[in-house]
C-alpha cells in the first residue's frame, strides 16, 4: 500500500504569510496527487490536481510543487478564510486512492 | 452547478447494515464521465475512500471494506447509496458521498455530510 505523511501536523500562522506543507509518498506516485481544504463541520475542498494545476475557482495564492516524491503546497498571503486542515490525496494506486493524515493551520 | 446530498439514519446499532443514500442534481450518475464515490472520514481522522458506482450500475470498492461494502445507483433518480454490513463502533464517521474523476481520480464535488453513530 502507498503510504502518505504530511508535515507539520499543525503550524501556526499570521495573515499575510507564506505557508508551506510537504506531503511524501512512500513510493514513487508520478505526479498522481491532489490537495485539499476542509475547514469544521464541512466537506473537503479540491484545491490542487495533478500535483500543480489549480481547480477552477481557487485563488491563485494557492500552488503544488512535486520533488520526486515530496509534493508541496504553498499558500502565499495568508487570508483568514485559509486557516483550516489540508489533506493531500494519491491516486496512483487508483481506483484504491488514499489521503494524507491533514495539516491543520490555525491562527499564531 | 454540480450538488450532491446525503441523506439516511444518523443512528445504526452493532451488527446492524448502515444505509444511506446521495442525491445528485446538475450531473447524471449514468453518463460514464465521472466515478460517484463514497468516502469516510472517522472522528478526528482522515479520510477512507470506500468505494464507487459509474454508469450508474458498475462498482468498485476499497479490498479493505470489500466484504461488507454495496455501492448501488438508481439512474432513474439519479441516486445512488451505500451499505455497509455488520457495523461496529469503528464505523462511526461522517459519510461523504463526491464526484470523482475518471482519469485523474480526484474529487471535485463533495456532499455536506452525513454523520452516523453506531451505537446501541
Amino acid at each position: 500500500d502507498i503510504q502518505m505523511t504530511q508535515s507539520p501536523s499543525s503550524l501556526s500562522a499570521s495573515v499575510g504569510d507564506t505557508v508551506m506543507i510537504t506531503c511524501r509518498a512512500s513510493q514513487n506516485i508520478n505526479s498522481d496527487l491532489s490537495w485539499y481544504q476542509q475547514k469544521p463541520g464541512k466537506a473537503p475542498k479540491l484545491l490542487i490536481y495533478a500535483a500543480s494545476s489549480l481547480q477552477g475557482g481557487v485563488s491563485s495564492r494557492f500552488s503544488g510543487t512535486r520533488s520526486g516524491t515530496d509534493f508541496t503546497l504553498t499558500i502565499r498571503s495568508l487570508q483568514p478564510e485559509d486557516f483550516a486542515t489540508y489533506f493531500c490525496q494519491q491516486s496512483y494506486s487508483s481506483p484504491v486512492v488514499t489521503f494524507g493524515p491533514g495539516t491543520r493551520v490555525d491562527f499564531k | 452547478q454540480v450538488q450532491l446530498q446525503e441523506s439516511g439514519p444518523g443512528l445504526v446499532k452493532p451488527s446492524q447494515t448502515l444505509f444511506l443514500t446521495c442525491t445528485v442534481s446538475g450531473d447524471s450518475i449514468s453518463g460514464g464521465s465521472h466515478f460517484w464515490s463514497w468516502i469516510r472520514q472517522l472522528p478526528g481522522k482522515g479520510l477512507e475512500w470506500i468505494g464507487y458506482v459509474y454508469y450508474g450500475t458498475s462498482t468498485y470498492y476499497n479490498p479493505s471494506l470489500k466484504s461488507r461494502v454495496t455501492i448501488s445507483g438508481d439512474t432513474s433518480k439519479n441516486q445512488f447509496s451505500l451499505m455497509l454490513s455488520d457495523v461496529t463502533a469503528a464505523d462511526t464517521a461522517m459519510y461523504y458521498c463526491a464526484r470523482e474523476s475518471w482519469n485523474l481520480f480526484y474529487f471535485d464535488f463533495w456532499g455536506p455530510g452525513a454523520l452516523v453513530t453506531v451505537s446501541s
